[in-house]
């Protein structure tokens, strides 16, 4: 089937670790999206990719880092710059191009104690 | 700077009656307006979407949004509303300039039905 996928669902970490999540998709969509997820707060953009190896901050990016080295790929790794990790984390797709409609994966829950 | 405004944080409907989420936004240009629906720990789902063209949009389960230019407004309607329809509703912008496709979000409508 096509989609996006998101791994793992849920992850726990100790303070001070690094993190990655994962996010793959098999729509061949050409734009790739990181969002974070707060109650109360809607979904931020933290890191975007509209083309293979190349990447651009969103609004909330520090303590984030991405790499988009193949199409259907785009993991975020969650640094311990991240002063406050815990969060619901969105990878999303879509076609190039202004205005296309954006896709959602099933999230994952990261909690760091 | 672009945004998305949602008034109602959260609202309450009783089975069968119809349903309308407030939504706002800022920017200069025609704007790309989506409506998204979130059950609890779940991705979004799109429920519709604006481009260009009929002010009125249908979109699926029955929803339906109007974009009205004058009031920077596309606000989310429902005649009937069942139970399977609580869950959370975003009101979305698509960014202008070098972001493309990108979207900025309001912070969302809980919604809650009751019986």
């Amino acid at each position: 089937d096509g989609g996006i996928t998101q791994s793992p669902k849920y992850l726990f970490r100790k303070e001070g670790q690094n993190v990655t999540l994962s996010c793959e998709q098999n729509l061949n969509h050409d734009a790739m999206y990181w969002y974070r997820q707060d109650p109360g707060q809607g979904l931020r953009l933290i890191y975007y990719s509209q083309i293979v190896n190349d990447f651009q901050k969103g609004d909330i990016a520090e303590g984030y880092s991405v790499s988009r080295e193949k199409k259907e790929s785009f993991p975020l790794t969650v640094t311990s710059a991240q002063k406050n990790p815990t969060a619901f984390y969105l990878c999303a797709s879509a076609r190039g191009g202004s205005g296309n409609t954006i896709y959602f994966g099933e999230g994952s829950w990261l909690t760091v104690v | 700077a672009q945004s998305v405004t949602q008034p109602d944080i959260h609202i309450t409907v009783s089975e069968g009656a119809s349903l309308e989420l407030r939504c706002n936004y800022s920017y200069g240009a025609t704007p790309y307006l989506f409506w998204y629906v979130q059950s609890p720990g779940q991705g979004l789902q799109l429920l519709l979407k604006y481009f260009s063209g009929d002010t009125l949009v249908q979109g699926i389960k029955g929803f339906e949004a109007e974009f009205k230019r004058s009031q920077s407004s596309f606000n989310l309607r429902k005649p009937s509303v069942h139970w399977s329809d609580a869950a959370e509703y975003f009101c979305a912008v698509a960014r202008g300039g070098q972001a493309g496709t990108a979207l900025i979000f309001g912070k969302g409508t809980t919604l809650s039905v009751s019986s």
